[in-house]
């Protein structure tokens, strides 16, 4: 089991362009999610998925687009970058929501830098 | 407007001594308070959880504090090792929607 998978492990990226943060995970969870890390602000949720072809919005959706496809993936889309997006980006699931199994299963992260 | 606010922001302690992190919630709906530990590099970890039906939860030298009626809860880090050197985030829930806080960043020194 490798768990959750998160690449890249660190991305630098120009003011204006686009990338997709990546996010596997092999354990059959229903509920992914993408989280944001920044000095002094712990972490923020970004987008939620609890199930194939059903996502929503976070605490810090806006520049940010998501898709669910498959139960296995959850990609992060950068429309645009902005330095203000330079962060530390995690990928965490979870085998289901709102239930008593709600241990988040976290990836190693993304290290992104807008310049 | 922060929903899980966490003190201290950094905290050192000597090995063998007690390390004691704070956190305040504002939504009385959340029903799930769990505390996850993050070595540099790594991704945040479950430690401990509580649920605000009990005022107490140890697992090992891990023990959760939770008064509902303050909104509070707290972690203690018994016998603390240099081991726990971490940063540490609370955390509160309610069906999807989880904010943590801004994490402490726990030095033990040998």
């Amino acid at each position: 089991n490798a768990g959750v998978t998160q690449t890249p492990k660190f991305q630098v990226l120009k003011t204006g362009q686009s990338m997709t943060l990546q996010c596997a995970q092999d354990m059959n969870h229903e509920y992914m999610s993408w989280y944001r890390q920044d000095p002094g602000m712990g972490l923020r949720l970004i987008h939620y998925s609890v199930g194939a072809g059903i996502t929503d919005q976070g605490e810090v959706p806006n520049g940010y687009n998501v898709s669910r496809s498959t139960t296995e993936d959850f990609p992060l889309r950068l429309l645009s970058a902005a330095p203000s997006q330079t962060s530390v980006y995690f990928c965490a699931s979870s085998y289901s929501w709102g239930s008593t199994n709600e241990k988040l299963f976290f990836g190693s992260g993304t290290q992104l830098s807008v310049l | 407007q922060q929903q899980v606010k966490q003190s201290p922001q950094s905290l050192i302690v000597q090995k063998g001594g007690i390390s004691i992190i704070n956190c305040a919630y504002e939504n009385t709906a959340f029903d799930y308070f769990p505390w996850y530990q993050q070595f540099p590099g790594k991704g945040p970890a479950l430690l401990i959880a509580i649920r605000p039906d009990v005022s107490e939860k140890k697992e090992g030298r891990f023990t959760i504090s939770f008064n509902k009626s303050a909104k509070q809860f707290s972690l203690h880090i018994m016998d603390s090792q240099p081991g726990d050197s971490a940063t540490y985030f609370c955390a509160a829930s309610i069906l999807d929607d989880m904010r943590f806080g801004a994490g402490t960043r726990l030095t033990v020194k040998p």
